[in-house]
């Protein structure tokens, strides 16, 4: 079974911290993504990788920054953390286009 | 962005009714998936139909899809207690690798 892997399924960090989530899925998968999900607002994009080194922004990219240096890992940095980023956190991969998502078991974030 | 609206939001019935939940959509799509979420974990992936086909099982998973009038319907039959979970429906506009997500159909079996 394919899996992905998040480092963290909780996580309490300070305001204005540097945060690092850490993504790693095991199957070759070309795309990679990560989503915050907040009740009420559903499954948000924040941003997505299609390849090694490649990213593109979702619906919500502000304050985040990601990077891909390789295939399996696909990393989502808050670069200075902020209250409004306290959510749960969802790393997803696929294979391709038209397949479906084999998603982490997310982390929730908290900002305090 | 999200184009999917699942019905009802929640749901509640007992063990081993059938459970049925619809996803009405806005755009033409490729296929539309429908994932499972237990409480506090990650998604998991429960069938894909694409848009030419209208029906597609899967266990006690059955799916429907109507493209004239933009809409899917998941029925689980024979619930059980580990069903218990909040249901997505995701559709692929057009195979650009992002999906559209809806807010999901709280499902809740009672024993």
């Amino acid at each position: 079974d394919v899996k992905v892997t998040q480092s963290s399924r909780y996580l309490v960090k300070r305001t204005g911290e540097k945060v690092f989530l850490e993504c790693v899925q095991d199957m070759d998968h070309e795309n990679m993504f990560w989503y915050r999900q907040d009740p009420g607002l559903g499954l948000r994009l924040i941003y997505f990788s299609y390849d090694v080194k490649m990213k593109e922004k979702g619906d919500i990219p502000e304050g985040y920054s990601v990077s891909r240096e390789k295939k399996e890992r696909f990393s989502l940095i808050l670069e200075s953390a902020s209250t409004n980023q306290t959510s749960m956190y969802l790393c997803a991969s696929s294979q391709g286009a038209g397949v479906g998502y084999t998603f982490g078991s997310g982390t929730r974030l908290t900002v305090v | 962005s999200q184009q999917g609206e699942e019905d009802p939001q929640a749901l509640s019935i007992q063990e081993g009714e059938n459970a049925t939940m619809n996803c009405s959509y806005k755009t033409s799509i490729n296929n539309l998936q429908w994932y499972r979420q237990n409480s506090g974990r990650g998604l998991v992936h429960l069938i894909l139909i694409r848009s030419n086909e209208r029906e597609k099982h899967s266990g006690r998973l059955r799916v429907t899809l109507d493209t004239s009038k933009k809409s899917s319907s998941l029925l689980i039959t024979a619930s059980r207690a580990a069903d218990t979970a909040s249901y997505f429906c995701a559709t692929d506009p057009d195979s650009n690798y992002q999906l559209i997500w809806g807010a999901g159909t709280k499902l809740i079996i009672k024993p």
